[in-house]
């Protein structure tokens, strides 16, 4: 157990729809990231929020959004879903904000859009 | 898009045999880190070696890093059918100022009793 929560586990929803992926860190993790994983992409990374602020942004597409709130907690809001959509979303947290970190992840959400 | 290529894509070995996977990647990193996932599952966080180390040594795993040819690999020695997973690695983007990490394909490692 990496100490990161993720909810819901799985999400089936059809295209056209918004679902919300919500992210608890480790307790003191400050740095969360947010990456996708499907077969014909591979694990991408989409965004980062350190303290709640946005710090890094990677393949994130402008129908995707995600946020920080004051606990550390992220959310990942997904819009307009397309087929293409549909993969494992991960969160990971770590201390600090830099790349000399480990990044503990969360066991994933794995989204199915029909 | 994806820094690093791994080799190989799949490996099937014996219990008890040694498994080797390399990684290659293209920009200069600060660090690379190796992980495992098992069959759809969450990544579990194996080693992190820093540009300046060149070997770094976790119970039955050893990783190596030759930075002159942006290159890594992770040996698993004695092995079980419990590290049959996938075996990702991930470079930094050499910045300092972001944790953005970028992962290569993986390795699907089979195990066999």
């Amino acid at each position: 157990d990496s100490g990161v929560t993720q909810t819901p586990k799985h999400l089936i929803t059809a295209t056209g729809q918004r679902v919300t992926l919500r992210c608890s860190p480790r307790s003191g993790d400050l740095s969360v990231y947010w990456y996708q994983q499907s077969l014909d992409q591979g694990l991408q990374f989409l965004i980062q929020y350190y303290n709640g602020e946005e710090r890094a942004k990677g393949n994130i597409l402008e129908r995707f959004s995600a946020q920080q709130f004051p606990d550390l907690h992220s959310e990942l809001n997904l819009s307009s879903l397309e087929l293409g959509d549909s993969a494992l979303y991960f969160c990971a947290s770590s201390v600090g904000v830099g790349g000399q970190e480990t990044q503990y992840f969360g066991p994933g959400t794995r989204l199915l859009v029909l | 898009s994806q820094q690093g290529e791994e080799d190989p894509q799949a490996l099937s070995i014996q219990e008890g045999e040694n498994a080797t996977m390399n990684c290659s990647y293209k920009t200069s990193i600060n660090n690379l880190q190796w992980y495992r996932q098992n069959s759809g599952r969450g990544l579990v966080h194996l080693i992190l070696i820093r540009s300046n180390e060149r070997e770094k040594h976790s119970g039955r795993l050893r990783v190596t890093l030759d930075t002159s040819k942006k290159s890594s690999s992770l040996l698993i020695t004695a092995s079980r059918a419990a590290d049959t997973a996938s075996y990702f690695c991930a470079t930094d983007d050499g910045s300092s100022n972001t944790g953005k990490l970028i992962f290569g394909q993986g390795t699907t490692l089979q195990v066999k009793p």
